[in-house]
């Protein structure tokens, strides 16, 4: 009941177009869904986050569209550039009680190439 | 502002060895989180911290120990070096533990493997 499942594993978009990746989680307690960009050698940085009370949120050309009934949430990148290439992490957050401070449950990862 | 630092960002050890990893968290921030992260994977949690009080603990053995001192610093222990402890940790920080989970911030971690 704590997993996040994470897909694709790998994925390759030409230049300009819109990569997705899915993400479903099975607790539905958890209250805070965030999205990490990792490049090689370097940590995680957050990139976007929603709660489940809202179905959808954008920040620039990132989206995460969020169904709560299904229980599962997206992240939509637009206008895809090389740069994006990377290994994007949706991850989860349950809920709060002894001993779960503090915690994030992440999904197996998705390695993104974008092409020229 | 500076992020979170992670000192050193890399170590070999042999295995039954002792290592100890440092974390500063982003100024301001109180709560510092330890991850695991193996190559190919998302990271694991380890222990939250939050006002020297250990918040939260992950599946890992008592061989893993961390501590949080009055600057909100942060270092993890490991004992006993295994050879599946290579990996790189990751240390997060946020501003504090109350309310609604906080976004966390992750350093560059440290890489450590075991020979």
């Amino acid at each position: 009941q704590q997993q996040v499942k994470q897909s694709p594993q790998s994925l390759i978009v030409q230049k300009g177009g819109i990569s997705i990746i899915n993400c479903a989680y099975e607790n539905t307690a958890f209250d805070y869904f965030p999205w990490y960009q990792q490049f090689p050698g370097k940590g995680p940085a957050l990139l976007i986050a929603i709660r489940p009370d809202v179905s959808e949120k954008k920040e620039g050309r990132f989206t995460i569209s969020f169904n709560k009934s299904a229980k599962q949430f997206s992240l939509h990148i637009m206008d895809s550039q090389p740069g994006d290439s990377a290994t994007y992490f949706c991850a989860a957050s349950p809920p709060a009680g002894i001993g779960q401070g503090g915690k994030l449950i992440f999904g197996q990862g998705t390695e993104l190439s974008v092409k020229p | 502002d500076a992020g979170v630092t992670q000192s050193p960002t890399h170590l070999i050890k042999t295995r039954g060895q002792q290592v100890t990893l440092r974390c500063s968290p982003i100024s301001g921030h109180k709560s510092v989180s330890w991850y695991q992260q193996v190559l190919g994977q998302g990271p694991q949690f380890i222990f939250q911290y939050y006002e020297k009080e250990e918040r939260g603990r992950g599946n890992f053995p008592d061989r893993f120990s961390a501590r949080q001192f009055p600057n909100y610093s942060s270092e993890l222990n490991v004992n006993a070096l295994l050879l599946g402890d290579s990996a790189l940790y990751l240390c997060a920080s946020s501003p504090r533990d109350r309310g609604r989970f906080q976004p966390q911030h992750f350093g560059d971690g440290t890489r450590l493997s075991i020979l």
